[in-house]
Parts: C-alpha cells; structure tokens; sequence
C-alpha cells in the first residue's frame, strides 16, 4: 500500500504566524491528495483535494501545493480556530491510505 | 443541508458481529460514491471501505477484505458497513463519508459523527 508520511508530528506556532505541513507518498500519487481538518470531538473537515483546490467555504489563508511524492499544506496567518489535527490523504491508488497527522497547537 | 448520522456501533465479544447504518438526507444520495472510515482510540484515520454511487463497485482495505461488507439502498438513502469476525482491533470510531465523486471513492466532502464500535470481551 502507499504510505503517508506527514512531518512534523506537532507543530508549535504562535497565532498570525505561518504553518507550514509536509506530506510525502511513498509512491506517486501524481495530484490526487487531499487534506482534512480535525478538532477532538468533531468529523473530520475536508481543506483541500486535488493537491491544491479548495474545498467550498475553507478560507483562502489554507493553501495546498505539490505533486507526485511531496505535498505542502501553507496555512498562511494562524487563526484560533486552525489549532487542529491536520491529515494528508491520496486517492491514487488502493487502499485510500492517510498520513499519522500533523497536530497544530498554539506555542 | 447535507446529513449523515450514523447508528448501531456498540459493544460486541471478539469473533461477533454488528451492522453500522449511515442515514443521509439533503443530497441525490445515488450521485456519489460513499466511504467508511474509522479511527482508533488515540490513533489517526484508517480508511475502511468504499462504495460507488450504483452500488457496484466496491473496496476494501485489506485487514477487514471478507469480514466487512460495504452496502448501499438507494430507496432509503442509507449506507451500511456489515461487520462480522470482529477483532480487538476492529474498536475504533466509524465515521460514514460521502464522496465529491459518483464512481470511485476518494475524496470524502462530508461526514458523519461516527459511532463507537468496542471489540471486548
């Protein structure tokens, strides 16, 4: 299967700051990732598909880049509200597989 | 608005069985594909299984590939993950997902609450 490794596993930023995630296949999975949000106690929040598309009504402060084998995940001025679990996710190829998560927390 | 609430997670002994339903509402519920997706305590998300929007095509992943059936009625707009030979490490949230596409499973636009299986005797 291809396996998602996201780095780093927590992030410490300070708010209006920039956070930067990485996502890389261990195969490419050409554009076909995707990312998602999660907050304890609630569904996960699809951000992004298609490397780099946003889903409708994220804000454009979350931006996706990338191709093949390495990913980015640009949050570009952290709001209160953008503490979270972030996961990576390819569609390229069976099983759907996610990376362990990148947890965003306030430094 | 779009819906999904899922059911029937619960306590079950090591070799049982339960039967997960998703009920959907606020979508034409035969357009898109449907996913199972589930997370272990304190652990991150593992995909489970995936539906077309017909209903014939499906996936699995490969630890529950002839324990787990994935299903689908369109006349209740409903989704059912079938789960039998439970294992210990089967207890995990299910959450059901519905995909931004109608033919294969991969991108998963809207979800459910989840439901909590626990495999324990």
């Amino acid at each position: 299967e291809t396996v998602m490794t996201q780095s780093p596993a927590t992030l410490s930023v300070s708010p209006g700051e920039r956070a930067t995630l990485s996502c890389r296949a261990s195969q490419s999975v050409a554009y076909n990732l995707a990312w998602y949000q999660m907050k304890p106690g609630q569904a996960p929040r699809l951000l992004i598909s298609g490397a780099y598309a946003r889903a409708t009504g994220i804000p454009d402060r979350f931006r996706g880049s990338g191709s093949g084998t390495d990913f980015t995940l640009t949050i570009s001025s952290l709001q209160s509200e953008d503490f979270a679990v972030y996961y990576c996710q390819q569609y390229n190829h069976w099983p759907r597989t996610f990376g362990q998560g990148t947890r965003v927390e306030i430094k | 608005e779009v819906q999904l609430l899922e059911s029937g997670g619960g306590l079950v002994q090591p070799g049982g069985s339960l039967r997960l339903s998703c009920a959907t509402s606020g979508f034409t519920f035969s357009n898109y594909a449907m996913t199972w997706v589930r997370q272990a305590p304190g652990k991150g998300l593992e995909w489970v299984s995936g539906i077309s929007g017909s209903g014939d095509n499906t996936h699995y992943t490969d630890s529950v590939r002839g324990r787990f059936t994935i299903s689908r009625d369109s006349s209740t707009n409903t989704l059912y993950l079938q789960m039998n030979s439970l294992r210990a490490e089967d207890t995990a949230v299910y959450y059901c997902a519905k995909d931004l596409r109608l033919i294969t499973p991969g991108v998963f636009d809207c979800w459910g609450q989840g439901t909590l299986v626990t495999v324990s005797s």
